[in-house]
């Protein structure tokens, strides 16, 4: 199956700062999602990307399918921002079935 | 748009028991996933539904089933539960299958002891 391999596996900022998020995926990919998950367990869907650049407010995302990765921005980091980010992917027979990373946990000090 | 709910929130059990989660997709959505997060194995798919048919499943024992209604709510059973059950359990509705952007509920935290 399709692996996923997220990078750092940790990230330490102060508030203000800028990131960069990595995603790899071994296979090509018809779907790909950024995800953050806040300290309650709850996933919040911040970018549906298979392909292109998407921007929201201070995050932005970049996908180059060909080149079989993915790339979440955070700019001006604030401690809200803190949590768990997840890279996840979907095969074309795969439905909505997702490959989530491990995750990149983040964490934003004043 | 009410989001997608999940009942219970938390739930502990015994080993041996069964349980049954329930889950609400979005209005209008009639794709609807599961998940298993635990801290050893990460987030991974249990299983998806589309219009009352099972259209995915993943690795999982067959103690693990689930159904979906005619109004798309979904639940999911799990059966002579085991310690290593013991994870947040996550269900996802989208549109449709392989459909765009798939929201997540809050999860109900089984404790299984």
């Amino acid at each position: 199956g399709i692996q996923v391999e997220q990078s750092p596996p940790d990230l330490i900022l102060q508030e203000g700062a800028n990131s960069t998020l990595r995603c790899n995926f071994s296979d090509s990919v018809n779907n790909l999602q950024w995800f953050h998950q806040n300290p309650w367990g709850q996933l919040i869907n911040l970018f549906y990307i298979p392909s292109g650049t998407k921007q929201n407010g201070r995050l932005s995302a970049t996908t180059v399918a060909t080149e079989r990765y993915s790339l979440l921005y955070i700019s001006s980091s604030q401690t809200t921002d803190s949590g768990v980010y997840f890279c996840a992917v979907g095969g074309s027979q795969a439905g909505t079935a997702l490959i989530f990373g491990k995750g990149t946990t983040l964490s934003v000090s004043s | 748009k009410a989001g997608v709910t999940q009942t219970p929130r938390y739930l502990i059990k015994t080993r041996g028991q069964q349980v049954t989660l329930s889950c609400s997709p979005i209005s209008g959505h009639r794709s609807v996933s599961w998940y298993q997060q635990t801290p050893g194995q990460g987030l991974q798919f249990l299983f998806e539904y589309f219009s009352e048919t099972q259209r995915n499943k993943g690795n999982f024992p067959g103690r693990f089933s689930g159904r979906q209604f005619s109004n798309s709510r979904s639940e999911m059973n799990v059966s002579t539960l085991e310690l290593g059950d013991s994870a947040l359990y996550l269900c996802a509705s989208s549109l449709g299958v392989d459909r765009g952007v798939i929201l997540f509920g809050p999860g109900t935290r089984l404790t299984v002891l």
